[in-house]
């Protein structure tokens, strides 16, 4: 079973669209996050997310938005897409304070391509 | 700003030890030490993470120095698989767990 499963594994899209990537944890974790690894390998934290609190990057566009209809999923929402936000994107989970720590699992990546 | 510095590339023999250096000067009191990898087309993975003292678990072992400003990630026999990007971050426990990794150290275990 995956810990952290996300969907779709690839997406080929045009300019202007809207898309939604899925992101479903079953660790029972109680904090969702969304990471985007550009071409130059770098990952950055998008959100931060649990249900009493959003924390968004401030270099995120508003035209990323996450959704959690429940604890167990994080989607994320992308308006208006543009040829940058081609990238990797990341969807992940820990426990927000159960003293393990920062352990976040992370899920298999969504590759968006943008045409 | 970029809190931990981490060589790009390091080489290691298959079956020998890997030791992956970091340097985090400016890290905080209250500040861990954790240590994930990235295995290509593959999400992070967590592997190990220390305040102060040593650590060590089924994947890896982690040596803080004393003044914790640096710290080494030991792979005691490294096999093909473990070739990856491996992070340092410095990161406090309770800061809503937003990591921020830099540029890691390219691993290649060659046979």
């Amino acid at each position: 079973d995956t810990a952290v499963s996300q969907t779709p594994k690839y997406l080929v899209t045009q300019m202007g669209n809207d898309k939604s990537i899925k992101c479903e944890q079953n660790l029972g974790h109680d904090t969702m996050y969304w990471y985007k690894q550009d071409s130059k390998k770098f990952l950055k934290i998008m959100f931060s997310y649990n249900n009493k609190e959003l924390i968004i990057n401030e270099t995120v566009p508003n035209r990323f938005s996450p959704k959690s209809p429940d604890k167990a999923h994080l989607n994320l929402h992308i308006n208006s897409l543009e040829l940058g936000d081609s990238a990797v994107y990341f969807c992940a989970s820990s426990h927000r304070d159960d003293g393990s720590g920062n352990t976040i699992y992370f899920g298999e990546g969504s590759w968006l391509t943008v045409v | 700003d970029a809190k931990t510095t981490q060589p790009p590339s390091m080489d290691c023999a298959e079956g020998r030890a890997a030791n992956l250096p970091c340097n985090h000067s400016t890290i905080s009191g209250n500040e861990y030490v954790y240590w994930y990898r990235q295995i290509h087309s593959q999400g992070p993975q967590y592997i190990i993470h220390g305040l102060k003292n040593n650590e060590t678990n089924e994947m890896a072992s982690l040596i803080i120095t004393e003044d914790r400003k640096s710290s080494t990630l030991i792979l005691p026999h490294a096999t093909l698989r473990d070739t990856a990007v491996y992070y340092c971050i410095v990161s406090p426990h309770n800061a809503g767990n937003m990591l921020t990794f830099g540029g890691g150290t390219r691993l290649m275990v060659k046979p």
